[in-house]
């Protein structure tokens, strides 16, 4: 039968690898990322945030990345493990009441 | 648990007909955000309120409404249903507006419509 929906990019890691999750984003007056989680069924979980006056920060296992003079912003996964595996989403927020945008989203895989 | 309770978890209608989609946010959270999110896509940004107030408007239908009450719980209310709205309704919260507040989401609204 026919396929309905977007076809989310795919990312395929062997189990104990590094994973890194690239996202860009679209609004140059964004000062708040987030990275969230999201397992088949469920709502998005919180993974990391991160300010536009930082540019790394890092979390258990998870670092994310912002370079915002490409506006590109990247989620790294050590040791990569079967649990990991889910759908990643950036967000991006501007300051006050600014809505929060989200990414297409990326699927990760982990090859056990 | 991300403190964020919708109801119902699960919601089977006809075509043409309405429903109420129920959001308690986090405890102390002003901030109540809706999603809206179809088989395979993204997450949709349909509304958002604060403390009563709407705040910001995303790609929301005229069919569909929402609003927040005094005790802060928030409904989304979807009428004249058309099968394209079958999807996972998301309502999140967030403390105080200001960048740098995490939104926390609920697990979601499965809402069919046959």
């Amino acid at each position: 039968g026919e396929s309905v929906g977007l076809h989310l990019p795919t990312l395929s890691v062997q189990e104990g690898d590094n994973s890194i999750i690239n996202c860009a984003y679209s609004n140059s007056a964004s000062d708040y990322f987030i990275w969230y989680k999201q397992e088949s069924g469920k709502g998005p979980q919180f993974i990391i945030d991160i300010r536009s006056n930082m540019d790394k920060r890092q979390g258990q296992r998870v670092t994310v990345l912002l370079n915002k003079t490409v506006k590109h912003l990247s989620l790294q996964i050590a040791a990569t493990q079967p649990g990991d595996s889910a759908v990643y989403f950036c967000a991006e927020k501007g300051g006050g009441y600014q809505k929060v945008t989200f990414g297409t989203g990326t699927k990760l895989q982990v090859i056990p | 648990d991300s403190g964020v309770t919708q109801t119902p978890k699960h919601l089977i209608t006809a075509t043409g007909q309405r429903v109420t989609l129920r959001c308690s946010p986090r405890s102390g959270d002003l901030s109540v955000y809706w999603y809206q999110q179809s088989l395979d896509q993204g997450l949709q940004f349909l509304i958002q309120y604060y403390n009563g107030e709407e705040r910001a408007k995303g790609n929301i239908l005229e069919r569909f409404s929402a609003q927040q009450f005094p005790d802060l719980h928030s409904e989304l209310n979807l009428s004249s249903l058309e099968l394209g709205d079958s999807a996972l309704y998301f309502c999140a919260s967030s403390s105080p507006q200001g960048a740098g507040n995490t939104i926390y989401f609920g697990e979601g609204s499965w809402l069919t419509v046959v």
